[in-house]
């Protein structure tokens, strides 16, 4: 399975709505990482976990709150957001330095979430 | 930190004709440089990509150069085709990133058009 899968496909929330959006991969990745696209924008990193510790937050409010409860899984938990919070929001997963031979660079992104916050 | 600069940010061509899309980059100690295609509404997908220990590198229709003394990277596409229309977006990583995993820095992105 060479897939990064994410749910859900569109989203459409209210200010004062609580949600989560989920990524999942079975590739024995153990880098994940988190980033925000606005329309006409290249991906802009939000966070990065790397053998399940974060390791990168890219001074992303606290309104967003990654978890990664395990090796293959990756939520986004979203609270109080703001209607330019709207985007779509990728989940990437690529090797973390000292898995295997090959080289630990290559970033698989997932379909994304389009997010409409209200 | 690390800055990449990418052109042009509309590039329209005819299908047949090549296409070539170049990026810059400030931080010397990067040392991998990935190209991405994006189709409207997809995924950002790997099409191709160069380490800093090689020159070039080349995919069928696609082959990538780099320059390190100039620190610049370019994509070229051959025989374009109309499927070939999307946007594309270089990038660049910074050399012993120690966390255990790589940060890319992306460039502002090509919207590329092939027209039949």
């Amino acid at each position: 399975d060479t897939e990064v899968t994410q749910t859900p496909k569109h989203l459409v929330m209210g200010m004062t709505n609580k949600k989560s959006l989920k990524c999942e991969q079975h590739m024995g990745h153990r880098a994940m990482y988190w980033y925000k696209q606005k329309a006409k924008k290249p991906p802009e990193l939000m966070f990065v976990y790397s053998y399940e510790k974060l390791s990168i937050n890219e001074s992303v409010p606290s309104r967003f709150s990654p978890e990664c409860p395990n090796s293959s899984l990756l939520n986004l938990h979203l609270h109080a957001l703001q209607p330019e919070d709207s985007a779509l929001y990728l989940c990437a997963s690529s090797q973390a330095f000292g898995q295997g031979t090959r080289s630990y660079n290559e970033q698989f992104f997932g379909p994304g979430t389009r997010l409409t916050v209200l | 930190g690390e800055n990449v600069e990418q052109h042009p940010s509309t590039l329209s061509v005819q299908e047949g004709d090549s296409a070539v899309i170049k990026c810059t980059y400030s931080d010397s100690a990067s040392n991998y440089f990935p190209w991405y295609k994006q189709e409207l509404g997809k995924r950002p997908q790997l099409i191709i990509d160069i380490r800093s220990n090689v020159g070039e590198k080349k995919d069928q229709r696609i082959a990538v150069t780099l320059n390190k003394t100039a620190k610049h990277f370019s994509l070229h596409i051959t025989e374009t085709q109309p499927e070939d229309s999307a946007v594309y977006f270089c990038a660049a990583t910074p050399r012993g990133f120690s966390g255990g995993y790589n940060k890319l820095i992306f460039g502002a992105g090509t919207r590329l058009a092939v027209h039949p």
